[in-house]
């Protein structure tokens, strides 16, 4: 069973600061890593897929970085904004066929303006 | 289509009641997913569905538990004699599998379970 750990928590910032979360997952038998963003009420939306090592992605003023060989990623988000406001969740494919995703618990980022 | 759709969003049911939620995936994507969300905690994995298949199922997902997807389209998850440890987010959504490693499961809103 993968144990997937993300920090901080929670977090809480003023608009316009950038900030940064970590997931660790185990790096062995490592396939791919999911991040989603979950805001109140809504579905979870998907972010990124990322499969390789030294990955980066981007979407907007969010990125993500992943490094498989010591097993972690980073979310970053720059010049946060309110309605960045949202539970923010990595999780690891639990199998080469990609069907089970291990979620971390996730963090909460507040913005406040 | 706009997304994953289910329902009902809220059920509140007594111990003992059998529950019924339904899932209406993106169409035409083949795979089909089930997670469970409890206070506190990540979406946990139950089962999957290839088409309408049933290929995959998490220890979480007990006997009371049963999940159809009979012509590989919409599916049903049935939780019989409800356990007030029944109480949680159950989420269910859908990706398109064309081979590889993976693929994006795009969720739907949930349907929270209460049980008193």
């Amino acid at each position: 069973i993968l144990n997937v750990e993300q920090s901080p928590q929670s977090l809480h910032v003023q608009e316009g600061d950038s900030t940064n979360f970590t997931c660790s997952f185990p790096s062995s038998n490592f396939y791919a890593l999911h991040w989603y963003r979950w805001e109140t009420a809504k579905s979870p939306e998907a972010l990124f897929v990322m499969t390789l090592n030294g990955d980066e992605k981007k979407k907007g003023r969010i990125s993500a970085t992943l490094n498989t060989k010591e097993g972690y990623s980073y979310l970053y988000i720059k010049g946060s904004q309110p309605e960045d406001s949202a539970t923010y969740l990595c999780a690891p494919s639990a199998n080469q066929a990609g069907t089970a995703l291990i979620f971390g618990k996730g963090t909460t980022l507040s913005v406040s303006s | 289509d706009t997304g994953v759709s289910q329902n009902p969003r809220h059920k509140i049911t007594k111990r003992g009641q059998n529950v019924t939620f339904r899932c209406d995936p993106i169409s035409e994507h083949n795979r089909l997913y089930w997670y469970r969300q409890t206070l506190g905690q990540g979406p946990e994995f139950l089962t999957y569905f290839q088409n309408e298949a049933q290929l995959e199922k998490s220890r979480l997902l007990s006997d009371r538990f049963s999940a159809e997807r009979p012509k590989g389209s919409f599916s049903t998850l049935e939780i019989q004699r409800t356990e007030q440890g029944d109480s949680a987010m159950y989420l269910c959504a859908s990706s398109y599998y064309q081979g590889g490693l993976t693929d994006t499961q795009y969720f739907g809103p949930g349907t929270r379970l209460t049980v008193l």
